[in-house]
């Protein structure tokens, strides 16, 4: 069962642009979104996260839009550059089992061209 | 500081062959994860620790998944009698101990099973 599925697979953007990626869950009970980063060879890492309080939050140019009734969020990157290009992931999970066990969706491959 | 690292970084096996992986966590670092990433797709959550206690093995896909964590810091996850589907990067990571506390995910190890 694909508890978050993300899309599209993979995006193609000028540089300047604005990449989108977006991600839907099944979960109610999920509570905390992330979204992560990943360079070839490398391990993810943190971008920015929201919890279900908030419908949007903005880190420089990364903005995360969350829609708690359909069930949604997507990550926004602004300005986009060639350094971006990189694999991205969205993931959730329940924060009240009292660890963060994460979701993965698919990911995202982004390539920003110059 | 140093983050998370992991060794061995590739791994050839012939199928039917013990593995061993290790996971050095950053110091200090209370919870322990264990990831396995399948070519093309998001991390999936394998095990988790907090110091040396296994709380949650859900995700080990088999028996033959063992992992250890004795002392709380350096975790071991060990693959018995490895088979083809068990190619994966496998990644750690490690957070303080909160529950939104990032995750930092080390470099991971590249398991091809022969």
């Amino acid at each position: 069962q694909q508890q978050v599925k993300q899309s599209p697979q993979s995006l193609i953007v000028q540089k300047g642009g604005i990449s989108i990626i977006n991600c839907a869950y099944e979960n109610t009970a999920f509570d905390y979104f992330p979204w992560y980063q990943q360079f070839p060879g490398k391990g993810p890492a943190l971008l920015i996260a929201i919890r279900p309080d908030v419908s949007e939050k903005k880190e420089g140019r990364f903005t995360i839009s969350f829609n708690k009734s359909a069930k949604q969020f997507s990550l926004h990157i602004m300005d986009s550059q060639p350094g971006d290009s990189a694999t991205y992931f969205c993931a959730a999970s329940s924060l009240s089992g009292g660890y963060n066990k994460l979701i993965f969706g698919a990911g995202t491959r982004l390539a920003v061209h110059p | 500081g140093a983050g998370v690292s992991q060794s061995p970084r590739y791994k050839v096996a012939k199928r039917g062959q013990d593995v061993a992986l290790r996971c050095d966590p950053i110091s200090g670092h209370v919870s322990l994860f264990w990831y396995q990433q399948a070519l093309g797709q998001g991390p999936e959550f394998l095990t988790y620790f907090q110091n040396e206690a296994q709380l949650d093995k859900s995700g080990l896909p088999s028996d033959r998944f063992f992992a250890e964590r004795p002392e709380g810091s350096v975790s071991t996850l060990k693959i018995q009698r490895t088979q083809q589907e068990d190619s994966a990067v496998y990644l750690c990571a490690s957070t303080v101990g909160g529950t939104t506390d990032t995750q930092y995910f080390g470099p991971g190890t590249r398991l091809t099973v022969l």
